[in-house]
């Protein structure tokens, strides 16, 4: 299959500062991406989705300001945690999808804030 | 609003045991589903993909099938297998991927 690359895998981060995650896709054109979200024994929550050029739909209750993903080009998306918080702390999986194909996931960012 | 259970949400048993996992959803208007496996502290790996005019689909010791008039799937894990522990994840497509709630299966030797 496809390859989606996630970077860093690991960030720890002081309070307040921002972090941003990288999400690739290697080897297509991934023209939609997804940035879901996962709490420790919990299932994958939907935060986003993101269309090259275009502004991500964010699902209810996500709040943009805090959570900005640009989709500048059709390989790379980025989440960007602004002002992060312990609460923040959690694990963050992209996957992207070109077209209506079949969507592959990065290997995942855990994220600590301290 | 897509809502997607699977059951049971744990799952512990001995090595050489056939399992049924479950996965419901409440809308069947959906493009495909999908089953992945999710070690701890790790991304996903998929294990098979159901088009929605597919019935089933077999992977080796997993064969997974799709009702999706009445909004179910199971994975079907043959002669189980210490190395099959991990959380396995269901999840629906329609516009976006909807995942399950899981289920972590333990299989001890």
């Amino acid at each position: 299959g496809a390859v989606v690359s996630q970077h860093p895998s690991r960030v720890i981060c002081k309070s307040g500062t921002s972090v941003k995650i990288e999400c690739r896709s290697l080897d297509f054109q991934a023209t939609t991406m997804f940035w879901y979200r996962q709490f420790p024994k919990k299932s994958l929550m939907l935060m986003a989705t993101s269309n090259e050029g275009s502004k991500a739909t964010y699902e209810q209750g996500v709040e943009k300001d805090k959570f900005l993903i640009n989709h500048a080009s059709l390989t790379l998306s980025t989440l960007t945690v602004t002002s992060a918080h312990p609460e923040d702390s959690s694990f963050y999986i992209c996957s992207a999808r070109m077209g209506g194909q079949e969507a592959f996931f990065g290997q995942g960012t855990r994220l600590t804030v301290v | 609003k897509q809502e997607v259970t699977q059951i049971p949400a744990a799952l512990s048993v001995p090595e050489g045991e056939n399992l049924v996992l479950n996965c419901s959803f409440t809308d069947s208007a959906i493009y495909n589903l999908q089953w992945f496996r999710q070690d701890p502290g790790k991304g996903l790996t998929s294990l098979l993909l159901i088009q929605s005019s597919q019935r089933e689909q077999t992977s080796g010791r997993l064969n997974a099938s799709l009702d999706k008039s009445s909004g179910r799937s199971t994975l079907y894990i043959a002669a189980s297998q210490p190395g099959d522990s991990a959380t396995y994840l269901c999840a629906v497509r329609a516009d976006k991927l909807i995942f399950g709630t899981g289920t972590r299966l333990q299989v001890f030797p």
